[in-house]
């Protein structure tokens, strides 16, 4: 148990389908990640929220809508997916900000496995 | 963040000190070096970081060269269970979340 969790731990979806993925850390930590982590391929960072805000999107299609109602959870909404969106998707949290390298390590959830059929 | 280099595979026996080795010769003076493992399809997990100095915690040991262009993660006692993906990671301590994972080094503990 990393104190972050996500929901659902496996999801099927068609092309058609519109679904969303939910993370929450129980940590205290002000910014929140998602990453994507393609069969055989090193993880990739996807967005970053920073205080509730986003701050950094690297170049993630339109299909992946994230959201981060307030510091403690963290969606994914996934509408129109292809097949190669399958993944391992994953949610990290950590605490910026404190000008120390204590406590400045990422805490990951156990992810989503989702497939596009 | 910095480049890092990692064997592609490692092998260990089973109660032996693992070894796992990582390059960063263009890591810049702020730059930590962090260490995490991912088991199999589950999340990446923190293990260890440092600046400098060597550091040691209940899961691992970091030793850091003089110069700072290589470090190596040893696991004092593998067990079965530490076989995993070993991610050596240079950058800065904040915003730690947003790291570049490479493909890292599978150890495989073996009986």
């Amino acid at each position: 148990e990393t104190g972050v969790t996500q929901t659902p731990r496996h999801l099927v979806m068609g092309m058609t389908n519109k679904k969303s993925l939910k993370c929450e850390q129980h940590l205290g930590h002000n910014a929140m990640y998602w990453y994507k982590q393609s069969a055989k391929k090193p993880l990739e960072l996807m967005f970053v929220y920073n205080f509730k805000e986003q701050t950094e999107n690297n170049s993630v299609p339109s299909r992946f809508s994230p959201e981060c109602p307030n510091s403690s959870h963290l969606f994914l909404h996934l509408h129109t997916l292809q097949p190669e969106d399958s993944a391992l998707y994953l949610c990290a949290s950590s605490q910026v900000g404190s000008g120390s390298a204590l406590n400045t390590e990422a805490f990951f959830g156990q992810g989503t496995r989702l497939t596009v059929v | 963040d910095a480049k890092t280099t990692q064997p592609t595979s490692m092998d260990c026996a089973e109660g032996r000190a693992a070894n796992l080795p990582c390059n960063h010769s263009t890591i810049s003076g702020n730059e930590y070096v962090y260490w995490y493992r991912q088991i199999h399809s589950q999340g990446p997990q923190y293990i260890i970081h440092g600046l400098k100095n060597n550091e040691t915690n209940e899961m691992a040991s970091l030793i850091i060269t003089e110069d700072r262009k290589s470090s190596t993660l040893i696991l004092p006692h593998a067990t079965l269970r530490d076989t995993a993906v070993y991610y050596c990671i240079v950058r800065v301590c904040t915003n730690a979340g947003k790291s570049t994972f490479g493909d890292g080094t599978t150890l495989t503990v073996k009986p």
